[in-house]
């Protein structure tokens, strides 16, 4: 069975701080989103990696695939409480298409 | 392009009752996943259709099912209602004849059961 493990499940930090948010497994993934979902909402698409060591930004926000693509990393510069809400990684498998999620991160930035 | 859309967005239904939720994927998109959500489990795969067919199935059980239109329209169906399918379900469409398939969600339909 595959599996995606994020860590931490639970983050509390001050506004202004940095932090990363992980996201691992031992399967090979043609491709890793990470979605923001905010309470009562779907998860929204925050970005696509698809290159081994592939590193994309989205203003304050760093994402990085591994090189081996297995696993991902968010990470959050001078976070705000906007920041605020469930993180998700999902990975593609590349043998059939099937998308697993991690569990979340849930993010709470306090003023 | 507009996004996924679901319908109901609330529902209120008791024990017991069935229910039918509805999900119109992103124009172009033939795969349509479905999901259960609760603070306890997070995200559960229900099942993923295209072109009219099951594709993949998760594990629940016989009461949760699904169907596809040929306009890529999905429904959901939950036969006798218990308290444990209050829920949000999502709904998510993506294309499934590229280098990689992006999935993208509706806003979700929050059932309660009572």
């Amino acid at each position: 069975t595959q599996l995606l493990e994020q860590s931490p499940q639970f983050l509390s930090i001050q506004e202004g701080e940095n932090l990363t948010v992980y996201c691992n497994s031992s399967s090979v993934f043609s491709s890793l989103q990470w979605y923001r979902q905010e309470p009562g909402e779907g998860p929204v698409l925050l970005v696509t990696v698809v290159t081994g060591g592939e590193v994309k930004k989205l203003k304050r926000l760093t994402f990085q695939f591994g090189d081996a693509r297995k696993d991902s990393s968010l990470h959050i510069t001078a976070a705000q409480p906007g920041d605020t809400g469930l993180y998700l990684c999902a990975g593609e498998n590349n043998r059939d298409d099937k998308i697993i999620f991690g569990k979340g991160t849930r993010l709470h930035i306090l003023p | 392009k507009a996004g996924v859309t679901q319908t109901p967005r609330y529902l209120i239904k008791t024990r017991g009752q069935q229910v039918t939720l509805s999900c119109s994927p992103i124009s172009g998109h033939r795969s349509v996943s479905w999901y259960q959500q609760t603070p306890g489990q997070g995200l559960q795969f229900l099942f993923e259709y295209f072109s009219e067919t099951q594709r993949n199935k998760g594990n629940f059980p016989g009461r949760f099912s699904g169907r596809q239109f040929s306009n890529s329209r999905s429904e959901m169906n939950v036969s006798t209602l218990e308290l444990g399918d209050s829920a949000l379900y999502l709904c998510a469409s993506r294309t499934l004849n590229t280098r990689y398939n992006e999935q993208f969600f509706g806003p979700g339909t929050r059932l309660t059961v009572l």
